[in-house]
């Protein structure tokens, strides 16, 4: 049972226009949520976070939205540019726990 | 400052061999994850020491699996006897402290082990 789901295994998009990743989570006792960007060979790197307590946290070209309700997250990523290719990792935290919960991953190629 | 090293960045094996994985987090980094990525699919978390305790292990898939790190410095995975589904890119991480309003774990670049 996938608590943390990212349904679009890939996106392709324009350089300079926006990439959106979604991510959907079942588990209502997730207090934190994370991106991270994922290059081929090597490991993943910390994009930017969310605290349950915010709906939006936003850094330079990307910020994450956060909708409780829906249990829904996203990533926009504006202009985005063809260094940003690479895959996307969603990831949640519980209350009292310290180990993420990762998604399969979106892969992203920005086209110049 | 060095990040998080893994050796060997590649392994492949026989099925019933035994493997060893390395993990030499951020120094002073008392906090160490293990995850695991099987065929594409989602990271999973195994283990989480805080630096020679075992903090979490629930997601450690069998006791095929032995996890230490003595000394709370550098850890060791260690798989014994492999399976086919052994199969993946195993990650560390390490973060210096457990406050999660943070920048996240620190990963390596991952072991990729294949058991044929």
């Amino acid at each position: 049972d996938q608590q943390v789901k990212q349904n679009s295994p890939s996106l392709s998009v324009q350089e300079g226009r926006i990439s959106i990743l979604n991510c959907d989570y079942t588990n209502s006792m997730f207090d934190y949520f994370l991106w991270y960007k994922k290059y081929p060979a090597e490991g993943p790197t910390f994009l930017i976070s969310i605290s349950s307590i915010k709906d939006k946290n936003e850094d330079g070209r990307f910020t994450v939205f956060l909708n409780k309700s829906a249990k829904h997250l996203s990533l926009h990523i504006v202009p985005s540019q063809p260094g940003d290719s690479a895959v996307y990792f969603c990831a949640a935290s519980a209350i009292g726990t310290y180990k993420y919960i990762f998604g399969t991953g979106t892969r992203l190629k920005v086209l110049a | 400052e060095a990040g998080v090293t893994q050796f060997p960045s590649h392994s492949v094996i026989e099925k019933g061999q035994t493997v060893t994985l390395r993990c030499d987090p951020i120094s002073g980094h008392d906090n160490l994850y293990w995850y695991r990525r099987v065929m594409g699919k989602e990271i999973k978390f195994l283990l989480h020491f805080v630096k020679e305790s075992k903090q979490d292990e629930s997601g450690m898939p069998n006791n095929r699996f032995l996890a230490e790190r003595t000394g709370g410095t550098y850890s060791t995975l260690k798989v014994q006897p492999a399976e086919l589904e052994d199969s993946g890119v195993y990650f560390c991480a390490s973060s210096q402290d457990l406050n999660k309003a943070f920048y996240g774990y620190t990963f390596g670049s991952g072991t990729r082990l294949t058991v044929v």
